[in-house]
């Protein structure tokens, strides 16, 4: 089965704080993404990597940088977290061919207070 | 620009009420329909993909159906554990992203 883990599930951090949030997969998978996702607003995709090093702005990067520095690991940062980046954050991973289906990790519940 | 519409945005069923939840899309040659289902506080959990019009999978109670510019989610005599939101999402021609519906939120009562 594919697995994607998040680093953490519940986190609470102050306004203008660094953080870091961590997604690692264990499928070999080519592609990660993050996305945030509020009640009314849906999933929405903040940046996605298709290789090692690579990455591509999504919907929504503004606040925001990633990293990828080994394959299966993939990291969101918030340079200075706002109140307004409250909320649920998504890993995911796919393969670059076949199928494509994206497969989800738990998710980190950030409160920035 | 590629965009997904699902709905009803809430369902209310009966235990053994069979009904269907709607996602219709427009896209720029479609390379995939995608179904997920999401409980609550969790990450959303892959179910189906459909590639053509015409083409059908199921699971379970779970069938999903595609034509050119809409998919069905079929929910045959549900039971409460059914109960969760469904994701609809498209890959279209170009690139790597899928676009998400804003979901339908099931609850089935015993």
């Amino acid at each position: 089965d594919v697995k994607v883990t998040q680093s953490s599930r519940y986190l609470v951090k102050r306004t203008g704080e660094k953080v870091f949030l961590e997604c690692v997969q264990d499928m070999d998978h080519e592609n990660m993404f993050w996305y945030r996702q509020d009640p009314g607003l849906g999933l929405r995709l903040i940046y996605f990597s298709y290789d090692v090093k690579m990455k591509e702005k999504g919907d929504i990067p503004e606040g925001y940088s990633v990293s990828r520095e080994k394959k299966e690991r993939f990291s969101l940062i918030l340079e200075s977290a706002s109140t307004n980046q409250t909320s649920m954050y998504l890993c995911a991973s796919s393969t670059s061919g076949g199928s494509y289906e994206q497969y989800f990790g738990p998710g980190t519940r950030l409160t920035v207070t | 620009e590629d965009q997904v519409t699902q709905s009803p945005e809430a369902l209310r069923l009966q235990e053994g009420e069979s009904s269907s939840l709607n996602c219709s899309y427009t896209v720029s040659g479609l390379r995939g329909l995608f179904w997920y289902r999401q409980d609550p506080g969790k990450g959303p959990e892959f179910l189906f993909t459909l590639y053509s019009a015409g083409e059908e999978k199921e699971k379970e109670r779970l069938k999903a159906t595609l034509t050119k510019k809409e998919s069905f989610l079929h929910i045959t005599a549900p039971k409460p554990e059914d109960s969760a939101t469904y994701l609809c999402a498209v890959r279209g021609e170009y690139g790597n992203k899928l676009v998400f519906g804003a979901g339908t939120i099931l609850r089935v009562k015993s």
